[in-house]
């Protein structure tokens, strides 16, 4: 148990629908990351917030946002949903944002665009 | 721009066989590396991590890894394998410098099929 949790752990929807993942960082942990992993894709970094605020953006699609709460945890919002968004969502958090914190990932929300 | 290639996309062994998985890098900065394992339904869970210092990494369940700068290469190997080493293996990279953030890049991943 890495300490990150996340819900729900499986989700299944509509295209077109609109969802909200959480995730809860390790207590202490100031950074969220949110990873894709889709086959095609692979494990494609998303977003990354440090303290509230964002602190660094990937291949993250107009459609989706998100935001760390002052309590530090944080949700990914993704939108009008597509077939190809279908996928294993995953979040990490660390302590800090230099490279040398370990990311730690949670277990992951399965999403099923149908 | 940073990316990292794992040359197999999966590696049979038998048991208590040597394994080593293939990890090269490419970036125009200094890097930090990392092996993380994927079980079935599960999270990722760091193997080990390269920072500075030795070039030889050793990590968890009897896991060991080498930095090579001259070959941009990372890759990681294991004496003798067990049945519970089936899994998913992925290569990462993440900058050393602040300005391109600690994100990490992920490889396509390698999936290690032990056989007994």
């Amino acid at each position: 148990d890495s300490g990150v949790t996340q819900t729900p752990k499986h989700l299944i929807t509509a295209t077109g629908q609109r969802v909200t993942l959480r995730c809860s960082p390790r207590s202490g942990d100031l950074s969220v990351y949110w990873y894709q992993q889709s086959l095609d894709q692979g494990l494609q970094f998303l977003i990354q917030y440090y303290n509230g605020e964002e602190r660094a953006k990937g291949n993250i699609l107009e459609r989706f946002s998100a935001q760390q709460f002052p309590d530090l945890h944080s949700e990914l919002n993704l939108s009008s949903l597509e077939l190809g968004d279908s996928a294993l969502y995953f979040c990490a958090s660390s302590v800090g944002i230099v490279s040398t914190y370990e990311q730690y990932f949670g277990p992951g929300t399965r999403l099923t665009v149908t | 721009a940073q990316s990292v290639t794992q040359l197999d996309s999966q590696v049979p062994v038998f048991e208590e066989a040597p394994v080593e998985l293939r990890c090269n890098y490419s970036s125009s900065v200094s890097v930090y590396l990392f092996w993380y394992v994927q079980y079935p339904n599960q999270g990722l869970q760091l193997l080990l991590k390269y920072l500075s210092g030795s070039t030889l990494v050793k990590g968890i369940n009897g896991f060991e890894a080498e930095f090579n700068k001259s070959q941009t290469s990372f890759h990681l190997r294991k004496p003798s394998v067990h049945i519970s080493d089936t899994a998913e293996y992925f290569c990462a990279v993440s900058s050393g410098d602040m300005e391109y953030g600690n994100k990490l890049v992920f490889g396509a991943g390698t999936i290690l099929r032990v056989k007994s």
